[in-house]
């Protein structure tokens, strides 16, 4: 299994250009996630999916799409780059058993500049 | 909506001493992680506690969850340099879909 995956690894954008984040996982995991990681400030969720067709925002939603088709995919859209966006960013996926909630397991992360 | 503070924010130890940081919510969780992210590397799952008062040992690192389950603690024994990273806490919403993560404790261990 290769488990959570994302591309690309390094990315520098201009303001004002659109860019797609993809994040892939082969577990079967129901629930998805995008979080945002700047120093000091911890991981901040921005959107998170609990199936395919289900999306739902989380803490920092503002300038960015989801979308899950299918239960693989959970890419992370950015309409309009701004500086304020540059940030790592980490795909995660996990199981989802009933009563409690699962280990979640993070993708190598994207790092994005947004100049 | 539901906040988790973690304290220090950093700390520098010199190998072999001990660490510990400490997690608070400001809701009663019906469970705690724990992850570990190395420096340029992504979080890792180290551990999950559910019962009141749990106390959990991996090796060198103790876990506890507080009696009213809303703080938890990861105390390092004779810390080795292979401890360096960022310990994260975090807890579930009230679906379990997601996870609310503290802002993490970033540990240097000098050798």
């Amino acid at each position: 299994n290769a488990g959570v995956t994302q591309t690309p690894k390094f990315q520098v954008l201009k303001t004002g250009q659109s860019m797609t984040l993809q994040c892939a996982q082969d577990m079967n995991h129901e629930y998805m996630s995008w979080y945002r990681q700047d120093p000091g400030m911890g991981l901040r969720l921005i959107h998170y999916s609990v199936g395919a067709g289900i999306t739902d925002q989380g803490e920092v939603p503002n300038g960015y799409n989801v979308s899950r088709s299918t239960t693989e995919d959970f890419p992370l859209r950015l309409l309009s780059a701004a500086p304020s966006q540059t940030s790592v960013y980490f795909c995660a996926s996990s199981g989802r058993t009933s009563g409690t909630t699962d280990t979640q397991y993070f993708g190598p992360g994207t790092r994005l500049t947004v100049l | 909506g539901q906040q988790v503070m973690q304290i220090p924010q950093y700390q520098h130890v010199q190998e072999g001493e001990d660490f510990t940081t400490y997690c608070n919510s400001s809701t009663t969780l019906s469970n705690i992680q724990w992850y570990k992210q190395r420096p340029g590397g992504h979080p890792v799952f180290l551990i999950q506690l559910v019962k009141s008062g749990e106390v959990k040992k991996q090796k060198r690192l103790t876990f506890q969850f507080g009696e009213a389950k809303k703080n938890s603690s990861l105390h390092i024994t004779a810390t080795q340099t292979t401890d360096v990273g960022t310990y994260f806490c975090a807890g579930p919403d009230s679906g379990y879909s997601t996870l609310t993560f503290g802002k993490g404790t970033m540990l240097l261990v000098s050798p």
